[in-house]
């Protein structure tokens, strides 16, 4: 049974670096094909992907917040860690983490979500 | 602006046949990635509900979904009410390198 689940603070303060842990069990991130990608949805708005890192470390992100993203991988932990730099309070969403069903390091679904974790960017 | 296009919002009486479009262009779906489709209930994570052209376990047969070049649809037949959801096309950009998901469509059960 695949589960993951994020952990992380709730509250940021504008042009801090925010940290979000997600960890997993179910599955190796070892194992051939396999990815955990990061996506999330500010309130009122739609999904966004932000970022994925696939079993050979390779990553992906999103093209408009690569300067301030940071993916990484421990495999011993079975842990994602998504780093996000200068937050500002539109970075303000609930956050998941999700496990990338595919074959290859492009293309796929995310099968499997996190429950989620609410993230406010406040002074 | 998303790059995956869908309609805001469709509506339709229980029992009845809905559909959701998707258009994305030469570098996504157009470029052969599969166009997944998920449900969003408020206060829950998204579920995927169509893979490519299947179904994962569990889900009823009533949602269905099909691409033809840049173009995807959901149909979801016999409406139900708790069909009721935010629902996003999903695919993988050859462009950006990277996932991209559409603006999102509401479904409406009157």
């Amino acid at each position: 049974q695949i589960t993951l689940k994020e952990s992380g603070p709730t509250l940021v303060k504008p042009t801090q670096t925010l940290t979000l842990t997600c960890t997993f069990s179910g599955f190796s991130l070892s194992t051939s094909g396999v990815g955990v990608g990061w996506i999330r949805q500010p309130p009122g708005k739609a999904v966004e992907w932000l970022a994925v890192i696939y079993w050979n470390d390779n990553k992906r992100y999103s093209p408009s917040l690569k300067s301030r993203l940071t993916i990484t991988k421990d495999t011993s932990k079975n842990q994602v860690v998504l780093t996000m730099t200068n937050m500002d309070p539109v970075d303000s969403a609930t956050y998941y983490c999700a496990h990338r069903r595919g074959q290859t390091d492009t293309g796929g679904a995310f099968d499997y979500w996190g429950q989620g974790t609410l993230v406010t960017v406040s002074s | 602006q998303s790059v995956l296009t869908q309609p805001p919002s469709v509506s339709g009486a229980p029992g009845q046949r809905v559909t959701i479009s998707c258009t994305g262009s030469d570098s996504n779906t157009g470029a052969g990635y599969d166009v997944h489709w998920y449900q969003h209930l408020p206060g829950t994570a998204p579920k995927l509900l169509i893979y490519g052209n299947n179904r994962p376990s569990g889900v009823p047969d009533r949602f269905s979904g099909s691409k033809s070049g840049t173009s995807s649809s959901l149909a979801i037949t016999g409406l139900q009410a708790e069909d009721e959801a935010d629902y996003y096309c999903q695919s993988y950009d050859l462009s950006l390198s990277g996932y991209v998901f559409g603006s999102g469509t509401k479904v409406t059960v009157l």
